[in-house]
């Protein structure tokens, strides 16, 4: 079965700082895809990054970065010099595939809350 | 771009009552999912559909039923609502393509209170 973790619920920083939001996944299949989503205080969820399972790449997006490692099945997110319009909740989520119709059931991880002060 | 509309956005029902969110989309996508929000519970997955006519369980269905009679509306009915299903509804969509790399187009969410 499939499950997404993200151990850290909270986590509150001053603006300027660097953070990581952790997420460690659990799978069985070995295509499989990873995404991490924000959703700022408004409440709608936007989609940030997509990776594949044999992509194990970094990404670098301004300042957001990605970290995927398989060999600890995890996918890191980090926000270089944060701001406070970075303040939200962010989550990892896993796909797999379900046999040939290409639907994938998505599992979201809790949630990290990430609060920058100013 | 309407992209995907739910309705209604607030409802507040007392126990044992029933009451069906709309999920509607415009982009003609072929998937469609149900989640609930639950603060320390991150998104959890009700059901979802991989096309018209058809529904799948997702983590946490009791209590609810879903429908896909038209590919544009997916509907989430609650038959007998219970104060464990306070939460916020999320319904989202997306297109089929490379199996797993769906990337989901939310709606604004449906927060319901049961008293």
């Amino acid at each position: 079965a499939q499950k997404v973790t993200q151990a850290q619920t909270e986590i509150s920083v001053v603006e300027k700082e660097d953070v990581t939001l952790d997420c460690v996944y659990e799978t069985r299949d070995t295509t499989y895809y990873l995404f991490w989503y924000k959703q700022p205080p408004s409440g709608e969820l936007v989609f940030l990054i997509r990776r594949n399972s044999f992509d194990e790449q970094n990404e670098i997006s301004g300042r957001y970065s990605w970290n995927f490692q398989k060999s600890t099945s995890s996918f890191n997110f980090t926000i270089t010099a944060s701001q406070v319009v970075d303040s939200a909740v962010y989550f990892c989520a896993l796909s797999e595939a379900e046999g040939y119709s290409s639907a994938s059931k998505i599992i979201f991880g809790s949630g990290t809350r990430l609060s920058i002060r100013p | 771009n309407a992209g995907v509309t739910q309705t209604p956005k607030f409802r507040v029902l007392k126990t044992g009552q029933s009451m069906t969110l709309l999920c509607a989309q415009d982009m003609n996508h072929e998937y469609m999912y149900w989640y609930r929000q639950d603060p320390g519970m991150g998104l959890r997955l009700i059901h979802y559909s991989v096309g018209e006519g058809t529904t799948a369980k997702g983590e946490v269905p009791d209590g609810y039923n879903v429908s896909r009679l038209k590919k544009q509306n997916f509907l989430l009915g609650l038959e007998s609502a219970a104060p464990s299903q306070t939460s916020v509804y999320f319904c989202a969509s997306t297109d089929s393509g490379v199996p797993g790399a769906n990337v989901l187009t939310f709606g604004a969410g449906s927060r319901l209170t049961v008293l």
